[in-house]
């Protein structure tokens, strides 16, 4: 079984500052990590996947994401913010199955 | 990359009728779709995989009988909202599954529902 824990529900944060978004994963098999994003009354589209290779993933609009195996981690980073990154980030893996299951989603918040 | 449209964005309808929201691969073909149900401020709720020629796979608790998906092609899933009613309002979202069995999703924009 497979899951994902997105632990912050909400991340308000200055224009210009740094953020980081958590994601924890959780699966009895090897596996492929993403980050979507989705802005208001929007599909999701994709920031950045890791399938295998370098830890450290660089995606869309300025985005990274490092996988960290020991501590089933997926954080997604970006050095710094802009007010149209306000939109809601999924976290997501997909196992053996290749279903991918989604976390909860966290809301970045950017304020001016 | 793959594009997935789906239609329409918006819908209104009356209570008891049906309404029917298209998802289409428009680059790629696409052998896995899924169907999403998002509420205000949360999650995807996946309703349903839905294979090409094959009848759909339905989540608990999902009614199959009032979500109905038909994949008739490798580019086309469609779901349809039978006898709709005010608490099937909600944003839904396609998706289908790109090649190279990853799990990665490929989205179509979402449908708003309201239901009157």
């Amino acid at each position: 079984a497979q899951s994902v824990t997105q632990l912050d529900s909400q991340v308000p944060v200055f224009e210009e500052a740094p953020v980081e978004l958590r994601c924890n994963y959780s699966s009895s098999v090897s596996v492929y990590l993403f980050w979507y994003v989705q802005y208001p009354n929007q599909g999701l589209q994709l920031l950045l996947k890791y399938l295998s290779g370098s830890t450290l993933v660089k995606g869309i609009n300025g985005f990274e994401a490092e996988f960290n195996k020991s501590q089933t981690s997926f954080h997604l980073r970006k050095p710094s913010v802009h007010i149209s990154d306000t939109a809601e980030y999924f976290c997501a893996t997909s196992g053996g199955s290749y279903i991918p299951t989604f976390g909860r989603g966290t809301s970045l918040i950017v304020h001016p | 990359g793959a594009v997935v449209s789906q239609h329409p964005s918006w819908v209104i309808c009356k209570s008891g009728t049906s309404v029917k929201i298209e998802c289409r691969s428009l680059d790629f073909q696409a052998t896995t779709m899924f169907w999403y149900r998002q509420f205000p401020k949360q999650s995807l709720m996946l309703m349903a995989t839905s294979n090409e020629g094959s009848k759909a796979t339905y989540e608990q608790g999902v009614e199959k009988d009032k979500f109905l998906i038909n994949h008739a092609s490798l580019t086309l899933s469609t779901l349809t909202v039978t006898s709709a009613h005010p608490e099937d309002s909600s944003f839904y979202i396609c998706s289908a599954m790109g090649t190279g069995a990853t799990g990665e999703l490929f989205f179509g924009e979402g449908s708003r529902l309201t239901v009157l």
